[in-house]
């Protein structure tokens, strides 16, 4: 029961360029979505978040667009830095619990 | 430090025996979730606590349990261990409705030879 998909296990960008990444859901019951990046030996932080009612939130170099129509919504990092690289978990839910993760994306940035 | 803490970090055990996991949330934060993460798999949610009482149940075994005790922190069981079992395994905390995101633990990484 894979709700939420991430299809890109890695992605590999040079830095300064823009990262995307993506991200699909099922369920179109979902009304909230997360972006959360992960360090070795580190539990997920949060990242950013968007909420249904909106196509587009923005923090600093960071954001997410949503796309209802598509079930799609992706991670856009601009510009990509070194640091950036890390596992960044796509997540989504009905209001805020029982949050379905993605399997996540190695986001490699290249100085 | 996230604030969420979990013990122990490291967990070596064979197949047949029970094991307890536990979490200690965020000051403040009254929902606890449990997610287990297996080689190359994403988070997969278990189940949340949300002060004292189960509140969503995802793709926990019956193998698996939880709880929450009064001063919030809570443990998960594991017993009848498989080898399938090893894996990562994350507790996460939020205030109540979680809109800001989960505070994530540093996980409990399980060991099942």
């Amino acid at each position: 029961d894979q709700q939420v998909k991430q299809n890109s296990p890695s992605l590999s960008v040079q830095e300064g360029r823009i990262s995307i990444l993506n991200c699909d859901y099922t369920n179109s019951m979902f009304d909230y979505f997360l972006w959360y990046k992960k360090y070795p030996a580190e539990g997920p932080t949060f990242l950013i978040s968007i909420s249904s009612i909106k196509d587009k939130n923005e923090d600093g170099r960071f954001t997410v667009f949503l796309n209802k129509s598509a079930k799609h919504l992706s991670l856009h990092i601009v510009p990509s830095q070194p640091g950036d690289s890390a596992v960044y978990f796509c997540a989504a839910s009905v209001g805020t619990n029982d949050m379905r993760f993605g399997a996540g994306t190695r986001l490699t940035v290249k100085p | 430090d996230s604030g969420v803490t979990q013990t122990p970090k490291h967990l070596i055990t064979a197949t047949g025996q029970r094991v307890t996991l536990r979490c200690s949330p965020r000051s403040g934060d009254l929902s606890v979730y449990w997610y287990q993460q297996s080689l190359d798999q994403g988070l997969q949610f278990l189940i949340q606590y949300y002060n004292g009482e189960e509140r969503a149940k995802g793709n926990i075994l019956e193998r698996f349990s939880a709880q929450q005790f009064p001063d919030l922190h809570s443990e998960l069981n594991l017993s009848s261990l498989e080898l399938g079992d090893s894996a990562l395994y994350f507790c996460a905390s939020s205030l109540d409705t979680g809109i800001y995101g989960y505070t994530f633990g540093s996980g409990t990484r399980l060991t099942v030879v």
